[in-house]
């Protein structure tokens, strides 16, 4: 079973459209975040959440809105995409804060065109 | 500015060689990881260094915190194409602070 899924693995989009990612983990982790990763590998965090609440909020534009129904579900809503969104979105967890091992998921590729 | 500056930035090299990636800071962190990552996947963590001068031995790869706990280095031995991926080291700032990126070496073992 897959630890940490995210879907889909590929979202391609218009400029000014609303796009949903979801991230599930089932390892029974408290803590999930959202990283993005650029077109030169740089990997930077833009959320975390631990129990459902935010911990974490990195300078991101408000149009990115993170959303925890539960502790084993953290999804990534962003309205009015713009191209310098396009990226790659990687969910992680860790079974306590960023102490403890975070685990990755496969990433969102997300292209706006 | 770039808190974790890694370098170099691109490695290729002969299965055989050994080489050392180093990942830079002036600040100092509480602990560093670096992690592999592979095309289409995500970072899986290799090793968390703690303690300010720890060295931490994976098979061919050995780990090292500095002193200072502000820089860290990795070292692959007789590297193998199995090797090739993406290193990146992030750095931990206290206990609930979040883990900071450097922007990564990417490594390539031509058999």
């Amino acid at each position: 079973d897959t630890a940490v899924s995210q879907t889909p693995k590929y979202l391609v989009t218009q400029m000014g459209n609303d796009k949903s990612i979801k991230c599930e983990q089932n390892l029974g982790h408290d803590t999930m975040y959202w990283y993005k990763q650029d077109s030169k590998k740089f990997l930077k965090i833009m959320f975390s959440y631990n129990n459902k609440e935010l911990i974490i909020n990195e300078t991101v534009p408000n149009r990115f809105s993170p959303k925890s129904p539960d502790k084993a579900h953290l999804n990534l809503h962003i309205n009015s995409l713009e191209l310098g969104d396009s990226a790659v979105y990687f969910c992680a967890s860790s079974r306590q804060g960023a102490v403890d091992t975070q685990y990755f998921g496969p990433g969102t590729r997300l292209t706006v065109l | 500015t770039q808190l974790l500056e890694q370098s170099p930035q691109f490695l290729s090299i002969q299965e055989g060689e050994n080489l050392t990636v180093y990942c830079n800071s002036s600040s100092v962190f509480s602990s560093l990881q670096w992690y592999r990552q592979e095309p289409g996947e995500g970072p899986v963590l290799l090793v968390t260094v703690v303690t300010g001068g720890e060295v931490k031995k994976l098979k061919r790869l050995t780990f090292q915190f500095g002193d200072a706990r502000k820089d860290s280095s990795l070292h692959i031995t007789a590297a193998q194409p199995g090797d090739t991926g993406l290193y990146l080291c992030a750095g931990l700032r206290g206990s609930q602070g979040n883990l900071i990126f450097g922007k990564g070496t990417k490594l390539s073992v031509k058999p």
